[in-house]
């Protein structure tokens, strides 16, 4: 089945640091790959996905990269905010795979 | 506005007793899911339906039952053979058909105590 390997957190960072988050994912066929995220005693929002090879997803900032010749969707954003505080998840799914398959989640701290 | 609702919120029950929680979406999704979720576990899948009167066991669906009568609705029964079920429970939905992007419930924590 699909796995899913998301940079170790916690991560923590000054408010207008550059943000990267890696994450590396095992899927049968050409998935699409999606970064939610999870603020505090919520549910999990869709941050950005990308459907195809070579795609970019974007959203609020922030900006990830589908890299097939690597199986990477690193997440990245330019300058952080202290409201970017929250758990972010790395997930593949979606073609043979009807379901979406969850890294363990990398906790952002940001610091005024 | 369109979207999934899971009520309640917070649930607390005594150990040994049966729990169900609610799930209702009005997305016009086929497919719904049920996640668990703990302290740096992530997002374990329990039971995920793709269409009416159809569902499957995901990864831990030991001491969970589930139903599907109705499109707009997937609840969840927490029973007494779970034997750690206080955690954070979250509900899912999609479009279906190799078409993954899920839309989320607010989740409830259920605490056993």
């Amino acid at each position: 089945g699909d796995s899913v390997t998301q940079m170790e957190g916690p991560v923590t960072l000054s408010e207008e640091a550059f943000l990267t988050i890696n994450c590396t994912y095992t899927a049968t066929g050409y998935p699409s790959l999606f970064w939610y995220v999870q603020y505090p005693g919520e549910g999990l929002q869709l941050l950005l996905k990308a459907t195809k090879a070579d795609d970019k997803g974007s959203n609020k900032g922030f900006e990830a990269t589908y890299r097939k010749e690597t199986t990477s969707f690193h997440l990245e954003k330019g300058s952080v905010q202290v409201s970017d505080s929250a758990v972010y998840f790395c997930a593949p799914g979606g073609g043979s795979n009807y379901k979406l398959t969850f890294g363990k989640g990398t906790l952002l701290t940001v610091n005024p | 506005d369109g979207g999934i609702t899971q009520s309640p919120k917070y649930l607390f029950r005594k150990e040994g007793q049966n729990v169900t929680l609610s799930c209702e979406q009005n997305l016009n999704h086929d497919a719904m899911y049920w996640y668990r979720q703990d302290p740096g576990q992530g997002l374990r899948l329990i039971y995920y339906s793709q269409i009416v009167n159809d569902f499957q066991k995901g990864d831990i669906a030991e001491g969970y039952s589930v139903s599907r009568e109705k499109k707009e609705s997937f609840p969840l029964t927490v029973t007494s053979a779970q034997k750690n079920p206080t955690a954070f429970y979250l509900c899912a939905s999609s479009l279906g058909q190799g078409r993954a992007e899920a839309f989320f419930g607010q989740g409830t924590r259920l605490t056993v105590v």
